[in-house]
């Protein structure tokens, strides 16, 4: 069946660092994929989204691509702030609507 | 994208009471979700909400727990029945576009059930 990996957090980093949240899928045929973002005691927002092989997606600074060959995912920011402790999750979605979700990976970034 | 609305935000019920939390999104959408989630885990999805007919469950959840309605494309409602301190949890509904790449998420609704 389809399923999301995502690597176990918590990732801590000093402000400034790259960043790499991993994030590796099962899937029949070619389901679309997304990075949420949920900040504390906040709702779920949609970070970045790819529907198809080789598709980056980014936004806010983050960027990741779909990787058909690896079934991957990979979350990446060149440069992280503070601001940018959260949970994130790594989902995909198949054609049946409803998305498969990681475990989520919660960043601490310090300053 | 489509804005949800959920209400309430948070709640502290007594056991044995039900709680309707509502959703309404300002735009058509495909599919509504109802999710499940403890502090610090991922989401579990409860059911899909049918317009128009019974919401499809997943395993572990019923409707006589957790009925749950859906009377047109921008609007659901998911009822916690009869709740136990276990209840305590966040439930959030989402919405889904029809071209499966816009789910958007309400805010959330934070139950305690003392």
């Amino acid at each position: 069946g389809n399923s999301v990996t995502q690597m176990e957090g918590p990732v801590t980093l000093s402000e400034e660092a790259f960043l790499t949240i991993n994030c590796t899928y099962t899937a029949t045929g070619y389901p679309s994929l997304f990075w949420y973002v949920q900040y504390p005691g906040e709702g779920l927002q949609l970070l970045l989204k790819a529907t198809k092989a080789d598709d980056k997606g980014s936004n806010k600074g983050f960027e990741a691509t779909y990787r058909k060959e690896t079934t991957s995912f990979h979350l990446e920011k060149g440069s992280v702030q503070v601001s940018d402790s959260a949970v994130y999750f790594c989902a995909l979605s198949w054609n049946n609507y409803q998305l498969i979700w990681g475990a989520g990976t919660k960043l601490i970034i310090k300053p | 994208s489509a804005v949800i609305s959920q209400k309430p935000s948070r709640d502290i019920c007594q056991r044995g009471t039900s709680l309707t939390i509502q959703c309404q999104v300002d735009s058509q959408v495909t599919m509504m979700f109802w999710y499940r989630q403890q502090p610090g885990q991922s989401l579990t999805l409860i059911a899909t909400a049918n317009q128009g007919s019974e919401a499809t469950y997943e395993s572990g959840f019923v409707i006589d727990k957790f009925p749950i309605s859906r009377p047109n494309l921008t609007f659901s409602t998911l009822t916690v029945s009869n709740m136990s301190p276990e209840d305590s949890s966040i439930y959030l509904c989402s919405g889904a576009m029809m071209d499966n790449y816009g789910y958007t998420f309400g805010s959330g609704t934070r139950l305690t059930v003392v």
